[in-house]
């Protein structure tokens, strides 16, 4: 299996709603990764994990929590956020943390936060 | 500040020609270099990796890295009208990866 899956494809939440996005792998890979995409941009990161430890987290606003309950599974919980928070949210995986691992990316949700 | 830098296009080529890709980074210290083919509405897909200076070749495709002009390049031969995306360049540098703007490819039948 080499692929990443990620749940849902799409998401429509009100600023007042708690979500969760949740993110899948199964090639064996101990670095997993969430980022976050607008339109015409490049993914900018927002956390890595590796090997289940949180190592990175680029100043994300607390309103983005992530969880990483196993060394398969990443989820990102969603609670009180803006409009300005719509955007394509990736996950990714990797067999080497950074900087050197290739990561693959899953298919994205697209978020949008009305 | 760490940053890559690609020109936006858009680069257009017609069918059958090479297409040339480049980026540059600021990072002197930086260790990993991929390219990653992004279509529109869909997620970035690993292309290349490289990580020593020199040519890599895959396929149809060729990276180009010049650490001591801190500079990697991606070279498509045959370029085919399904190559038409943008290409975003990424360097993992200390503890992180960091993204360029892409380029945007066209390739006319």
């Amino acid at each position: 299996d080499t692929e990443v899956t990620q749940t849902p494809k799409h998401l429509v939440m009100g600023m007042t709603n708690k979500k969760s996005l949740k993110c899948e792998q199964h090639m064996g890979h101990r670095a997993m990764y969430w980022y976050k995409q607008k339109a015409k941009k490049p993914p900018e990161l927002m956390f890595v994990y590796s090997y289940e430890k949180l190592s990175i987290n680029e100043s994300v606003p607390s309103r983005f929590s992530p969880e990483c309950p196993n060394s398969s599974l990443l989820n990102l919980h969603l609670h009180a956020l803006q409009p300005e928070d719509s955007a394509l949210y990736l996950c990714a995986s990797s067999q080497r943390g950074p900087p050197l691992g290739e990561q693959f990316f899953g298919p994205g949700t697209r978020l949008t936060v009305l | 500040q760490k940053e890559v830098e690609q020109n936006s296009g858009p680069l257009s080529v017609p069918e059958g020609a090479i297409a040339s890709l480049n980026c540059t980074y600021s990072d002197r210290v930086s260790q990993s270099f991929f390219w990653y083919r992004q279509y529109s509405g869909k997620s970035p897909e690993l292309i290349m990796s490289i990580y020593s200076n020199g040519d890599k070749e895959d396929g149809r495709f060729t990276a180009q890295l010049n650490k001591a002009s801190q500079y990697v390049s991606l070279l498509i031969r045959d370029s085919q009208p399904s190559d038409s995306a943008t290409y975003l360049c990424a360097v993992g540098a200390g503890n992180q990866f960091y993204f360029g703007t892409g380029t945007s490819l066209t390739v006319i039948p």
